[in-house]
Parts: C-alpha cells; sequence; structure tokens
C-alpha cells in the first residue's frame, strides 16, 4: 500500500455521461497530482493541487475539472465522455519542499462504452 | 522546456540477461532524476533517485547514474528476473517547476524464462 488511495479502481460508463475519481494523499503530503495513461499517448500529466489550490495545469481537456478540498483529498471530475476517455487515471502525492519524487496510486481504469 | 527521451521497447530478455534502458533528459539547471517502474495491472512505484550530478541511484539490482555531461540517466540490471517484467519512466523534476515529474514515454521490458 503505497498511502495513496484511489476509488473506484474500475469504472464504466457510457459516452456522454460524467463520473468523479477520488484520491486521497499520503498522510502528510500538500500536493496531489492528477494523470491520464493511455496506450497510444503515454502518461500525461493533467493538473496540481497544492493545499486546495491549483499549481499547474496540463494537458486537460476542458470536459474536466479538478479540485482539492480542504481535507486534502482531490476529485477529478471528467464529463460528456468519449471514447477516447477510455484510459487509466493516476493521483500521485507529494511532499512539499523534499524533491523526493511522487508516491502514486493504484488508478482508476476508466472504461467508456 | 522539460523533457525526457527513452528508448522504445519493448525490449525482450532472457533471464539473468544484462539489461540497459537508456535515458536523456533536456532541462535548464540541475534536475532530480527518477527511474519508476510499473508492474502489470498497478501503479508507478519509485524504483531509484539521483538529485545531482555523478550520484548514483540503486535498489533492487536496478542502479543508474546521473550524468550531467552526457545529460543521461541510464537504468542497469546485471541479471534480470521474470519478475522484472514491467514498463519502466524514466522522469525528472525540477524544484524550481514546483517539483512537477516529467515522464519519458516509457519503456516496457519482458523477461522470458
Amino acid at each position: 500500500d503505497s498511502g495513496v488511495t484511489q476509488t473506484p479502481k474500475h469504472l464504466i460508463t457510457a459516452t456522454g455521461q460524467r463520473v468523479t475519481l477520488r484520491c486521497s494523499p499520503r498522510s502528510g503530503d500538500l500536493s496531489v497530482y492528477w494523470y491520464q495513461q493511455s496506450l497510444d499517448q503515454g502518461l500525461q500529466f493533467l493538473i496540481h493541487y497544492y493545499n486546495g489550490e491549483e499549481r499547474a495545469k496540463g494537458n486537460i481537456l476542458e470536459r474536466f475539472s479538478a479540485q482539492q478540498f480542504p481535507d486534502l483529498h482531490s476529485e477529478l471530475n471528467l464529463s460528456s465522455l468519449e471514447l477516447g476517455d477510455s484510459a487509466l487515471y493516476f493521483c500521485a502525492s507529494s511532499t512539499p519542499g523534499t524533491g523526493d519524487g511522487y508516491t502514486f496510486g493504484s488508478g482508476t481504469r476508466l472504461t467508456v462504452v | 522546456g522539460n523533457s525526457v527521451t527513452q528508448m522504445e521497447g519493448p525490449v525482450t530478455l532472457s533471464e539473468e540477461a544484462f539489461l540497459t534502458i537508456n535515458c536523456t533528459y533536456t532541462a535548464t539547471g540541475y534536475p532530480s532524476l527518477f527511474w519508476y517502474v510499473q508492474y502489470p495491472g498497478e501503479g508507478l512505484q519509485l524504483l531509484l533517485k539521483a538529485t545531482k550530478a555523478d550520484d548514483k541511484g540503486s535498489n533492487k539490482g536496478f542502479e543508474a547514474t546521473y550524468r550531467k555531461e552526457t545529460t543521461s540517466f541510464h537504468l542497469e540490471k546485471g541479471s534480470v528476473q521474470v519478475s522484472d517484467s514491467a514498463v519502466y519512466f524514466c522522469a525528472l523534476s525540477r524544484r524550481a517547476a514546483g517539483n512537477k515529474l516529467t515522464f519519458g514515454g516509457g519503456t516496457r521490458v519482458l523477461v522470458k524464462p
């Protein structure tokens, strides 16, 4: 167990629907990062939150949004889902100022049918 | 901007063979360098890291040396096992960029008995 918890592990939904992925960071970590991993595009950075504030955006679609709550858990909301959104979505957290890299959760596998 | 380039896979080896996965980077300043491993069906795990030039990171028989003169961080293992079959990601982070990790495209390694 890495200490980063992601739920659900698997999600199957239809095109056009909206889903919410949840991430609880490792205890003490203030940063949460979201990544999308698909077969054809590798690991794509989506967004970074630090202590409730958005810090950086990557290749995140306008249909996607995220937030980090006061208890530091984060949610990634995906709406108007398309077949191409099927992927593994990873959350990672890090300890500020250490440069120790990230601790990843085990991911949510989203399948859009 | 920052970028990481690693050799494309898949790399197929026999058990006890020598493994090298090449990784080169582009970054300003002095980034920290990492290797992550992703076993089938799991999230990414930190394998090893190096934070300054000439540092050698090592773990589980894997090694990588931070070579600033060649901007490289090649991963090596002297004798691979079937259990080393996984996808390996090289990554860098810079403190000035909020320690956001930039990943290479990943290299799939398959070790056959």
